[in-house]
């Protein structure tokens, strides 16, 4: 099983800030990698797919990047309406799997 | 936009068997793999089971491999979750998630129902 890590796993941050989260995969899975974004008591987004292709009607100040084992999520400018919960996850081998999770708390 | 709605959660005694079902809208839903995501109470997600267009290909998690079986109906653009031997474990929101046209990776997701296994 392909393990996915993420760190942080919570960070406070203020408005306006850049963010960036990291994913590392436990094996190479070339760009299978895409983010998600979950609000309390809301359905996962889909921001970013294949490790750097932004989804359509995500802000442009989400991005992505990396390959192989080794991923990154950046917010540029961060807004308030980001405090949320991401994810990454991996579609290159079974079983599928997600990181376990960053909380960002808008200060 | 696309629009994925899951119905048939519910409170269910360990042991016995549930039926989610997802109905898909506004989008070709015989093009796209689908999905089925869960999330425990408070916890992350995990990815339980994924069905290509044709139903060709079908994959699921180790943790419910033997017990739970995706299918999908085409015609009448659902998809489905058959669960049995259900455990405490299993308890969680379950998510309906389109996949891509080539590619399992969930785009957009359902608003999920909670399957509540408790005696």
């Amino acid at each position: 099983e392909i393990v996915l890590t993420q760190s942080p796993d919570f960070q406070s941050v203020t408005p306006k800030e850049r963010v960036t989260i990291t994913c590392r995969a436990s094996q190479s899975i070339g760009g299978g990698l895409h983010w998600y974004q979950q609000k309390p008591d809301q359905s996962p987004k889909l921001l970013i797919k294949f490790a750097s292709q932004s989804f359509s009607g995500v802000p442009s100040r989400f991005s992505g990047s990396g390959s192989g084992t080794d991923f990154t999520l950046t917010i540029n400018g961060l807004e308030t309406e980001d405090a949320a919960t991401y994810y990454c996850h991996q579609s290159s081998g079974l079983p599928y799997t997600f990181g376990q999770g960053t909380k960002l708390e808008i200060k | 936009e696309v629009q994925l709605v899951e119905s048939g959660g519910g409170l269910v005694e360990p042991g016995r068997s549930l039926r989610l079902s997802c109905a898909a809208s506004k989008f070709s839903f015989s093009n796209y793999f689908m999905n089925w995501v869960r999330q425990a109470p408070g916890k992350g997600l995990e990815w339980v089971s994924s069905i290509s267009s044709s139903s060709t290909y079908i994959y699921y998690a180790d943790s419910v491999r033997g017990r739970f079986t995706i299918s999908r109906d085409n015609a009448k653009n659902s998809l489905y979750l058959q669960m049995n031997s259900l455990r405490a474990e299993d308890t969680a929101v379950y998510y309906c998630a389109r996949g891509g046209t080539a590619t399992t990776a969930p785009d957009y997701w359902g608003q999920g129902t909670l399957v509540t296994v408790s005696s």
